[in-house]
C-alpha cells in the first residue's frame, strides 16, 4: 500500500505563469483534499473531492485556481497567472469514508511553489 | 465555525523527560480531533485521533493524547521524549456532524528535544 504521492516536489516559476500540480491518492481512497501551507502556519483547506465530484471549495480558492479529479483517482491543481502570494507548500491528502471507515486523512509530501 | 489554538510556538525538553504539547479547540457540535507531525520539507504524518470512546488515545511512536470535553482540550503527551521527536506538531479538528470533512489546523508547535 503506497502512500499519497505528489509531483513535482518543487516548482519555481515567474509571476504570471501557469503551474499545474498532480496528486495520486492512496488507491481506493474515495476522498481527496488540497491544502495550502505557508511558512510558519498550519495547513489551510482549499477544496475536496468525493470520487470525481468537487464538493467544497474554500474562499481561499480564487478564480485563478482550479482543481479536477476526472476519473476519481488522481487530481490536478492548476494556478493561472501566478502571483508572489501564491508561494506556499501545496499539500494533498486522501481518506476512505463510508461504512466502518472514518476519514483519517493521509498526507503526501507536498509541492513547494516559489513564485519569483 | 471551527478553530484550534496551540498556545506554545515552541516547546523545549530534555531527552528522557516527559513531553506535552497543548491544544484547545472550538466546534459547534462534537469534535473529531487529530494530531499530525511534520518533519522538515515533508508532508504531515498522522499520529493519532479521537473519534469517540476512551478519552485517552494512544498513537504511533509512544504518543498519546487526552480528550477533555469540559476544557475543550486535546493535549499530546509522551512519557519519555527522544531527540528524534524534534519536529513540528499540528493539532486539527473537524466537526463530527459536518457534511464536509475539512480539517482546521492550529498554527503548530515546534518541539526541540535536547540530548
Amino acid at each position: 500500500d503506497t502512500g499519497v504521492s505528489q509531483d513535482p516536489r518543487h516548482k519555481i516559476t515567474k509571476r504570471g505563469q501557469n503551474v499545474t500540480f498532480r496528486c495520486d491518492p492512496i488507491s481506493e481512497h474515495n476522498r481527496l483534499y488540497w491544502y495550502r501551507q505557508t511558512l510558519g502556519q498550519g495547513p489551510e483547506f482549499l477544496t475536496y473531492f468525493q470520487n470525481e465530484a468537487q464538493l467544497e471549495k474554500s474562499r481561499l480558492l480564487s478564480d485563478r485556481f482550479s482543481a479536477e479529479r476526472p476519473k476519481g483517482s488522481f487530481s490536478t491543481l492548476e494556478i493561472q497567472r501566478t502571483e508572489q502570494g501564491d508561494s506556499a507548500m501545496y499539500l494533498c491528502a486522501s481518506s476512505l469514508v463510508g461504512g466502518a471507515y472514518t476519514d483519517t486523512q493521509y498526507f503526501g509530501p507536498g509541492t513547494r511553489l516559489t513564485v519569483l | 465555525a471551527q478553530s484550534v489554538a496551540q498556545p506554545e510556538d515552541q516547546v523545549n525538553v530534555a531527552e528522557g523527560n516527559p513531553l506535552t504539547v497543548k491544544c484547545t479547540y472550538s466546534v459547534s457540535g462534537n469534535p473529531y480531533l487529530f494530531w499530525y507531525v511534520q518533519y522538515p520539507n515533508r508532508g504531515l504524518q498522522f499520529l493519532l485521533k479521537y473519534i469517540t470512546g476512551d478519552n485517552l488515545v494512544k498513537g504511533s511512536y509512544g504518543f498519546e493524547a487526552e480528550f477533555n470535553k469540559s476544557q475543550t482540550s486535546f493535549h499530546l503527551k509522551k512519557p519519555s521524549a527522544l531527540v528524534s521527536d524534534s519536529a513540528l506538531y499540528f493539532c486539527a479538528v473537524r466537526e463530527k456532524e459536518a457534511a464536509g470533512n475539512k480539517l482546521t489546523f492550529g498554527g503548530g508547535t515546534r518541539v526541540l528535544v535536547k540530548p
